[in-house]
């Protein structure tokens, strides 16, 4: 059965520092690979996708994800956070089949200090 | 372009009555899945619904069930409600069932079972 790990509850980053959100999952096969934000409050808004290809892929807002299939992992980063990305962050994985069934981790929260 | 809108954001209901929770989905979407969070956790699939037929279901007692109307919009039901059911429901709407299309939350409706 699919499954992801968000090892890291909460996350405290000092505004302008660079950020690395920890995912990884398990799935037999190749997996699509999400990455969603959640505001107080708020639904869930993607932040970026992996499907195929090339392996660092872009997304809203300054985020990018590297996709390592050796490691199982699909960690998030941002190179300067701003304090407006304080929220909760969602990995997920989907089966590479033709429907569409999140399988979501914990979640992490990022508080950023000033 | 509203997006994926649900009603009612807030509700409070007594254990054992039952509840239904209603999602309109984004303009042209013809796909709605229905999702729980508990408190700390990240969304759990409860099923899918596409051309008005349940598609896929996950591991959700048979208390929770659903409908989708020619127009794409849905229900969420829950019957004999219990305190465990306390959560946040999202929906989700998305153009067709495949993977390569995203998804779109809206922000939830908040049931509390007392």
């Amino acid at each position: 059965a699919q499954s992801v790990t968000q090892p890291d509850i909460h996350i405290t980053v000092s505004e302008g520092a660079s950020l690395e959100l920890r995912c990884n999952y398990s799935y037999g096969a190749t997996p699509y690979l999400f990455w969603y934000v959640q505001s107080p409050g708020q639904g869930l808004q993607l932040l970026l996708k992996y499907f195929s290809g090339d392996t660092l892929v872009q997304g809203i807002k300054g985020f990018e994800a590297e996709f390592k299939r050796s490691q199982s992992s699909f960690n998030l980063r941002k190179p300067s956070v701003h304090w407006s990305d304080a929220a909760e962050y969602f990995c997920a994985v989907a089966m590479n089949t033709g429907f569409q069934k999140l399988v979501f981790g914990t979640g992490t929260r990022l508080l950023v200090s000033p | 372009d509203a997006g994926v809108t649900q009603s009612p954001t807030h509700l409070i209901k007594t254990r054992g009555q039952q509840v239904t929770l209603r999602c309109s989905p984004k303009s042209g979407h013809d796909t709605v899945s229905w999702y729980q969070q508990a408190l700390g956790q990240g969304p759990q699939f409860i099923f899918q619904y596409y051309e008005e037929e349940e598609r896929q279901r996950g591991n959700f007692p048979d208390r929770f069930s659903g409908h989708q109307f020619p127009n794409y919009s849905s229900e969420l039901n829950v019957n004999a409600l219990l305190l465990g059911d306390s959560a946040l429901y999202l929906c989700a709407s998305s153009l067709g069932d495949s993977l390569g299309t995203e998804a779109f939350f809206g922000q939830g409706t908040r049931l509390t079972v007392v």
